[in-house]
C-alpha cells in the first residue's frame, strides 16, 4: 500500500472549516483513500473514503486531486468534539487488504 | 455503521499472567478481524490478521507465541497475551470488516487497555 504523509498537527477555530491535507504521491490506480479519526483513548472511527471522485457524507467531504497524489479532508463546521487525530490511509479496496496507519494529524479545535 | 465490541475495556494484571481480550462483531459476520496495538502518543500498529477457521497471520516482528489469536466463529476473535510483562502494557484494538457488497471500510472496537504490573 502507498505511504501517506500528513502534517503532525493543525489548529482550527470552532465553527470554521477544517481542511486536513494528505500526500500519497505513490498511490496506484486501484488504491482507495480512507480517512479515520481517533478521539483520545477510543477506537478509530470511519469518516469517509474515495477512489477518484470527490465524496461527501454527513461527516465530511473528501477532495482528491486529479492526479490522485494528494487529498484533503474537509470538516465544514468544526466543533470542539472534532478534536482528534485524523488518519489518511490508502489501500486496495478489496476484502483482504489490511489497513496500515501512519502518524496522522492531531486536529485541535479551539473555542 | 457496524458495531464491534471489545471486552474487557481495561485490565490490570500481574507480570507473568496471561490475559484474554475478546472482540465481537455484534450485528454482522466477520470472516476477518485485525488486531492492533497502540502505545501512548503513537499510532496504531497492526499486529495480526485473524481469519475465521484458520491460523492467524502475524506482522513481521510480532511474536505469535506471545500473542495467541483464536477466531473460532464469525463473530468472535480473541487475543491472549501470554506471560504478560510490563512492556506489554498497551492499548489493544480490534477491527472487523463487513462482508458482502460493500466498500471495505473497517469498523473498530473501543479498545482494551492492558496494564501489567
Amino acid at each position: 500500500d502507498a505511504k501517506t504523509t500528513q502534517p503532525p498537527s493543525m489548529d482550527c477555530a470552532e465553527g470554521r472549516a477544517a481542511n486536513l491535507p494528505c500526500n500519497h504521491s505513490t498511490i496506484s490506480g486501484n488504491e482507495y483513500v480512507y480517512w479515520y479519526r481517533q478521539i483520545h483513548s477510543q477506537g478509530p472511527q470511519y469518516i469517509i473514503h474515495g477512489l477518484k471522485n470527490n465524496e461527501t457524507n454527513e461527516m465530511a467531504s473528501l477532495i482528491i486531486t486529479e492526479d490522485r497524489k494528494s487529498s484533503t479532508l474537509i470538516l465544514p463546521h468544526a466543533t470542539l468534539r472534532d478534536t482528534a487525530v485524523y488518519y489518511c490511509i490508502v489501500r486496495v479496496g478489496n476484502n483482504f487488504n489490511k489497513f496500515y496507519f501512519g502518524s496522522g494529524t492531531k486536529l485541535n479545535v479551539k473555542p | 455503521g457496524a458495531v464491534v465490541s471489545q471486552h474487557p475495556s481495561w485490565v490490570i494484571c500481574k507480570s507473568g499472567t496471561s490475559v484474554k481480550i475478546e472482540c465481537r462483531s455484534l450485528d454482522f459476520q466477520a470472516t476477518t478481524m485485525f488486531w492492533y496495538r497502540q502505545f501512548p502518543k503513537q499510532s496504531l500498529m497492526l499486529m495480526a490478521t485473524s481469519n475465521e477457521g484458520s491460523k492467524a497471520t502475524y506482522e513481521q516482528g510480532v511474536e505469535k507465541d506471545k500473542f495467541l489469536i483464536n477466531h473460532a466463529s464469525l463473530t468472535l476473535s480473541t487475543l491472549t497475551v501470554t506471560s504478560a510483562h510490563p512492556e506489554d502494557s498497551s492499548f489493544y484494538i480490534c477491527s472487523a470488516r463487513t462482508s458482502g457488497r460493500n466498500t471495505g471500510e473497517l469498523f473498530f472496537g473501543e479498545g482494551s487497555r492492558l496494564t501489567v504490573l
